[in-house]
């Protein structure tokens, strides 16, 4: 099994333009969700999933756009990329019902905005 | 809300001594607190959890206690090695589902030869 895979692991853009982070995971898992991870922030939750064709909101979900139209892939959208949004993005993925709910997490997209 | 608070954000100890990291939360007790372990540059690993009704969980050289009167978690590293360097976070689960995990901010333990 890869795991949780993450693409681009880095990536520029202007303010403005717009992109897609990939997340993939072949564990079957139920559940996943993207974080940023700023310093002295630690990882704040953006958006999450419990299975295909259901998300809801985390913490901070301003700017950013999601869907899950299959189990494996969960795409985290930016719209209008702002300088604020400059920040290394998790990916994970739990197996629904697990009693550890465990998060299997991706290596990251860090990710600059100019 | 609820807050899961790490207040040492980095510690050094000597190789060999046992390196104790505290997580604090406010509010109620969550049933789960999990604990992670993040190298630069790499995304976080699942270590530990430890529910609400367990006192303590040892794996390894790794041991997680959870103190509800205190409402804090404490992680411990016995004989560590340069190699258990890393950043260490702790996270809060409020119930039993798959409800999103809150994390801390972390502490990044150094360990000296």
């Amino acid at each position: 099994n890869a795991g949780v895979t993450q693409t681009p692991k880095f990536q520029v853009l202007k303010t403005g333009q717009s992109m897609t982070l990939q997340c993939a995971q072949d564990m079957n898992h139920e559940y996943m969700s993207w974080y940023r991870q700023d310093p002295g922030m630690g990882l704040r939750l953006i958006h999450y999933s419990v299975g295909a064709g259901i998300t809801d909101q985390g913490e901070v979900p301003n700017g950013y756009n999601v869907s899950r139209s299959t189990t494996e892939d969960f795409p985290l959208r930016l719209l209008s990329a702002a300088p604020s949004q400059t920040s290394v993005y998790f990916c994970a993925s739990s197996p629904w019902g697990s009693p550890n709910n465990e998060q299997f997490f991706g290596p990251g997209t860090r990710l600059t905005v100019l | 809300s609820q807050k899961i608070e790490q207040n040492s954000e980095a510690l050094n100890i000597q190789e060999g001594k046992t390196a104790t990291l505290t997580c604090n939360y406010t509010n109620y007790s969550p049933a789960y607190l999990q604990w992670y372990r993040q190298d630069p540059g790499r995304g976080p690993v699942f270590l530990l959890l430890i529910r609400e009704n367990e006192k303590e969980k040892r794996k390894e050289r790794l041991k997680v206690t959870f103190d509800t009167t205190l409402k804090q978690s404490l992680f411990h590293i016995t004989a560590s090695q340069p190699a258990d360097s890393a950043t260490y976070l702790c996270a809060h689960q409020p119930d039993s589902g798959n409800t999103p995990l809150v994390f801390g901010k972390g502490t990044r333990l150094s360990v000296i030869a």
